[in-house]
């Protein structure tokens, strides 16, 4: 089935290791997003890329940072420079980022910074 | 940061009570207005993507219209049941962020029978 998979679900590290969340995405789409969800907070994007090799910051980029070597993956690194790491992070892809397409999202990754 | 404002913040309706959200973006630059319902365990999925100032779109019980001058968009629910229970998440692209999706914080719906 097509679609986009992060991993793991749960994750937990202990505070100023670096940790990387996965996403991978064989819906053949251009257009990857992180976005990170706080309680009560709405999704905040972290980083975007239109295409490979290719990518920009969101609004929260501080202590993140992101590859996308390959069409079908976009993998998230939280540094131990992110002050408040523990949060969901949802990934999600679109065909492009402009066309009135929507955007497809994996089931997120919870991290726990212990 | 684009300000993307949704009103109720929650929702709280009976079994077929109709109710209605409110999504408020800045109106300059409009590129497109997303829709996403985010049921409890599961990811979120799109309900309607509108680009054009006045379009209505329509999804079984769900419907939803969109005004680009004035910066709103409004989803209808009819009769709600309680399988519509989940937060509602609209999305504004514009050139301003380099058309990447820019959402609300939600407005979170609970139909009770």
């Amino acid at each position: 089935d097509g679609g986009i998979t992060q991993s793991p679900k749960y994750l937990f590290r202990k505070e100023g290791q670096n940790v990387t969340l996965s996403c991978e995405q064989n819906l053949n789409h251009d257009a990857m997003y992180w976005y990170r969800q706080d309680p009560g907070q709405g999704l905040r994007l972290i980083y975007y890329s239109q295409i490979v090799n290719d990518f920009q910051k969101g609004d929260i980029a501080e202590g993140y940072s992101v590859s996308r070597e390959k069409k079908e993956s976009f993998p998230l690194t939280v540094t131990s420079a992110q002050k408040n790491p523990t949060a969901f992070y949802l990934c999600a892809s679109s065909i492009g980022l402009t066309g009135g397409t929507e955007a497809f999202f994996g089931q997120g990754t919870r991290l726990t910074v212990v | 940061i684009l300000n993307v404002e949704q009103s109720p913040q929650s929702l709280h309706v009976q079994e077929g009570d109709s109710t209605n959200f409110t999504c408020s973006f800045p109106s300059s630059n409009f590129y497109a207005l997303h829709w996403y319902r985010w049921e409890t365990a599961k990811s979120p999925e799109a309900l309607f993507v509108m680009t054009l100032n006045g379009d209505e779109k329509k999804k079984g019980r769900i419907s939803a219209t969109l005004n680009t001058k004035e910066g709103y968009s409004y989803l209808y629910i009819k009769g709600s049941q309680p399988e519509d229970s989940a937060t509602y998440l609209c999305a504004l692209k514009n050139s301003n962020s380099g058309y990447a999706l820019n959402f609300g914080k939600g407005t979170s719906l609970l139909v009770t029978p």
